[in-house]
């Protein structure tokens, strides 16, 4: 089990580009999350799949942001139209509720939107 | 909506020192994680907390949970330089999968 894994681990692009980011969880685990976070914050939370299907989604995930897990295993999240309000640390978990649920975090993906 | 506050939200100790970081959370939850940051590198679980009265405790750092009080504490006994990070709680949202992380605390242990 090699942990959470992301990629691309940094992204430069200019603003109005699109950007597209994969998660890859710890395999069986069947929730997956994605958090922003921005420096000296703490992560915010922006959507989250149990299996393939999406649950919740945070009022802070306007519609230029789209995530998808289409067979419960990776997922990629999708920003549209870049904003330089959008550059942050981005951030993927995955946990079990076989367990404690303990969310276990990946290397993040740090976007920079000039 | 569920508000977590962490204080002191800076804290400079000297090696040997102990201390305590606060974890106050505004609305009911079952489940409380503390975490560790390094610079520009990803979070680390430290704790999971699941029940009023709970402690545990690895090495110098021992967490506790008081869901009456909505409070949790994480002591550090006798610091060292390799404590030094930034240290979130995040606490469950209602039934829901997220948490709602703390603004951090930034610990700088010195010689």
């Amino acid at each position: 089990d090699t942990g959470v894994s992301q990629d691309p681990r940094h992204k430069i692009t200019k603003r109005g580009q699109n950007v597209t980011f994969r998660c890859d969880p710890i395999s069986e685990h069947n929730r997956l999350y994605w958090y922003r976070q921005t420096l000296g914050q703490g992560p915010e939370f922006l959507t989250y799949f149990q299996n393939e299907a999406q649950l919740e989604k945070s009022r802070l995930l306007s519609d230029r942001f789209s995530a998808e897990r289409p067979k419960g295993s990776f997922s990629t999240l999708e920003i549209q139209r870049t904003e330089q309000g959008d550059s942050a640390m981005y951030l993927c978990a995955s946990s079990s509720t076989a367990g404690d649920d303990t969310q276990y975090f990946g290397p993040g993906t740090r976007l920079t939107v000039l | 909506e569920l508000k977590v506050e962490q204080n002191p939200l800076f804290l400079s100790m000297q090696e040997g020192k102990n201390y305590t970081i606060y974890c106050n959370y505004s609305t009911t939850s079952d489940r409380l994680y503390w975490y560790r940051q390094d610079p520009g590198k990803s979070l680390e679980s430290l704790f999971v907390l699941l029940s009023n009265g709970a402690v545990k405790q690895e090495g110098r750092l021992m967490a506790s949970l008081d869901t009456k009080a909505r409070l949790s504490t994480l002591h550090i006994t006798a610091a060292v330089h390799d404590l030094s990070a930034t240290y979130f709680c995040a606490v469950g949202e209602g039934s829901q999968g997220n948490l709602i992380f703390g603004k951090g605390t930034k610990l700088s242990v010195k010689p």
